[in-house]
């Protein structure tokens, strides 16, 4: 069963520096999301992109973040520079399309801890 | 926010149906109720949706009021393997995205 990729699968650093996330979606998928998820809440959307162009990244906090998906396949996640707030669970999702009743397909996350 | 409102934890006896509710009072018509849960440290698994008609598969039932403001979702032989976070989530249809809420927490006890 195809699954969507994520690396590194955890990532200590500290506040200051750069911290990149990898994903890569389920072959044919031309949805990508990236979420954050605090410890003890749902996740939140932080960009969609659909082929290699954001649809949306109105909660991508752009001083410091940077999402990119050049070929429209696999895409990267920046933070530069990580602070101690960003300590979270950071999840990669992808689907067919963004249609009525398209299903969602998340990878195992990436949790960072930033001290 | 979130669209949705769950209770925050649930137990249940292994081998016993789990009955997971959900309220979703200002769905509209076109809304898709999707469940997800998420096993501790581990990527949210996608579970069933629907939109009017109560919807099964291999993991679960679910279950729409006609009224669809209220929804239930069945572990029908709950097992150790099910203890996770239950998510509800009402699909936006402007963007189809999934704005998550808080979740239950479910414990299958043995």
């Amino acid at each position: 069963e195809a699954e969507v990729a994520q690396s590194p699968r955890y990532k200590i650093t500290e506040k200051s520096q750069a911290v990149a996330f990898w994903c890569d979606p389920i072959s044919g998928h031309a949805t990508l999301y990236w979420y954050r998820q605090i410890l003890g809440q749902g996740p939140e959307l932080l960009v969609q992109f659909q082929d290699e162009s954001v649809v949306d990244d109105s909660q991508l906090p752009k001083d410091r973040f940077s999402a990119e998906r050049l070929k429209g396949v696999d895409s990267t996640l920046k933070i530069q520079p990580a602070e101690l707030g960003d300590s979270a669970m950071y999840l990669c999702a992808s689907s067919l399309w963004p249609g009525t009743g398209e299903t969602q397909y998340f990878g195992p996350g990436t949790r960072l801890l930033v001290l | 926010d979130a669209k949705t409102t769950q209770p925050p934890s649930m137990d249940c006896a292994e081998g016993r149906a789990a009955n997971l509710p959900c309220n979703h009072s200002t769905i509209s018509g076109n809304e898709y109720v999707y469940w997800y849960r998420q096993i501790h440290s581990q990527g949210p698994q996608y579970i069933i949706h629907g939109l009017k008609n109560n919807e099964t598969n291999e993991m679960a039932s679910l279950i729409i009021t006609e009224d669809r403001k209220s929804s239930t979702l069945i572990l029908p032989h709950a097992t150790l393997r099910d203890t996770a976070v239950y998510y509800c989530i009402v699909r936006v249809v402007s963007n189809y995205q999934l704005i998550w809420g808080a979740g239950t927490k479910l414990i299958i006890k043995p």
